[in-house]
């Protein structure tokens, strides 16, 4: 069966410091894999998705990047924090299209930046 | 662009029925349900395709008019365990059928 393996569950940053969270899918191949940030009782924001290797879609422009450097690794990293980036990180992958299959989302990183 | 949900929140004594909305200025393939528990990742409910179809899990069902580009989520005879953020998310046809977008959720609290 496929899991979804996502690290560290909580951390906390100072302002300026950087940045990286990974996630990583067992169980399945070539999957879509997802970031999603969702800050403080607010809605789920769409930051970065990727179809394959190398292959990454950015949907908000911000100080935040991703890479995805095997199938089924994806990496979220930021240079240098800011306060806004605080929020509840979560990875998701899908293994065809998302017009007929759910997205299966990680534990999630609750990240603080103080 | 993002989807419309309402009500933001709302309360229920259990036993009773709620229903969610969702709409979209978009022309959509599917629309999606999640729900989240506080603290916890969201999980799947239920996708509903084109074709104006009707799905049901326990007693919780979803319509999609496709034509509306609306869904509508129904929660009957609510239980405590039902309590937790609902979200829709939606698949626009045409390219962007790696994005799904979601409402801002609405909160449902059951009360014994």
């Amino acid at each position: 069966s496929q899991t979804i393996h996502q690290w560290p569950a909580t951390l906390v940053q100072p302002v300026g410091s950087p940045l990286s969270l990974e996630c990583t899918v067992e169980g399945t191949s070539n999957p879509n894999l997802y970031w999603y940030r969702q800050a403080a009782g607010r809605g789920l924001q769409l930051l970065f998705y990727s179809v394959g290797i190398g292959q990454i879609s950015s949907e908000v422009p911000q100080n935040l990047s991703a890479s995805r450097p095997q199938d089924r690794q994806f990496i979220l990293s930021s240079k240098k924090l800011l306060l806004s980036d605080s929020g509840f990180y979560l990875c998701a992958w899908i293994g065809t299209g998302l017009r007929n299959s759910p997205l299966h989302f990680g534990n999630g990183t609750r990240l603080t930046v103080t | 662009q993002q989807p419309v949900q309402s009500p933001q929140a709302v309360i229920l004594r259990e036993g009773e029925d709620a229903v969610i909305n969702c709409s979209s200025s978009k022309a959509l393939y599917s629309v999606h349900w999640y729900r989240q528990k506080h603290g916890e990742a969201p999980v799947f409910l239920m996708i509903l395709l084109k074709g104006g179809e009707q799905k049901g899990h326990e007693k919780i069902s979803a319509s999609f008019n496709e034509k509306k580009q609306q869904s509508s989520l129904y929660l009957t005879a609510s239980q405590l365990s039902y309590s937790g953020t609902y979200f829709c998310g939606t698949v626009p046809t045409g390219a962007g059928s790696y994005q799904l977008t979601f409402g801002k959720g609405t909160k449902l609290s059951v009360i014994p």
